[in-house]
């Protein structure tokens, strides 16, 4: 079975622009949480998604925003990025919501 | 609010000695327990859980974790350390049931390093 997906797996942006992240769960799973890793403030949740419906949100600025697809697939959203917006951004996926998360390599944000 | 301490940043042991990483966690529940390893450039990958019945939880890797109600601790231990085990460690909690809408609290992580 194949693991969570994550794409691309870096990316390199300036300050100002947008950028989107790509997340496909695991097969059958239809919840998807993503999660924000930097050195200093470790794994900060930033908001899951459970068919298709935004069910839970962490204290980041509206300028992230994420949707789930009819798949189960997830897509993240970071707009007018800034310096600090730098990351390891990580999907997780799990079947049910008494079930552990599964977790994807992530995708490393770098802003210039 | 829920909280998860892991008191060592890093650690460092000798291949074959024994492990042993703290986690505290603070909780108006029994929660839910676990533990995740990232190894550089990966994402999280769980190595055990806790939901209920036996305090003593194995997982994979060689790895076990007890759970003490009376400590709020879920240590997790490894009697002998491979070099291969080098990697960062979580511990997270979440609600009883992992029900309703309360996300995943993880710790800060502890570094392991393994010496020849």
């Amino acid at each position: 079975k194949a693991g969570v997906t994550q794409t691309p797996r870096y990316l390199i942006k300036t300050r100002g622009q947008q950028v989107t992240l790509s997340c496909s769960p695991i097969s059958g799973h239809r919840s998807v949480s993503w999660y924000q890793q930097t050195p200093g403030q470790g794994l900060q949740f930033l908001f899951e998604y459970f068919s298709e419906t935004q069910r839970n949100k962490g204290n980041f600025p509206g300028r992230f925003s994420g949707r789930q697809f009819s798949n189960s697939r997830s897509e993240m959203n970071v707009s007018t990025l800034e310096l600090g917006d730098s990351a390891l951004y990580l999907c997780a996926s799990r079947v049910e919501t008494n079930q552990p998360q599964h977790f994807g390599d992530g995708t490393r944000l770098s802003i210039l | 609010a829920q909280s998860v301490t892991q008191p060592d940043i890093h650690i460092t042991v000798s291949e074959g000695a024994s492990l042993e990483l703290r986690c505290n966690y603070s909780y108006g529940a029994t929660p839910y327990l676990f533990w995740y390893v990232q190894s550089p450039g990966q994402g999280l990958q769980l190595l055990l859980k806790y939901f209920s019945g036996d305090t003593l939880v194995q997982g994979i890797k060689g790895f076990e974790a007890e759970f003490k109600r009376s400590q709020s601790s879920f240590n997790l231990r490894k009697p002998s350390v491979h070099w291969s085990d080098a990697a960062e460690y979580f511990c997270a909690v979440g609600p009883p049931g992992l029900a309703g809408n309360t996300p995943l609290v993880f710790g800060k992580g502890t570094r392991l390093s393994v010496i020849a």
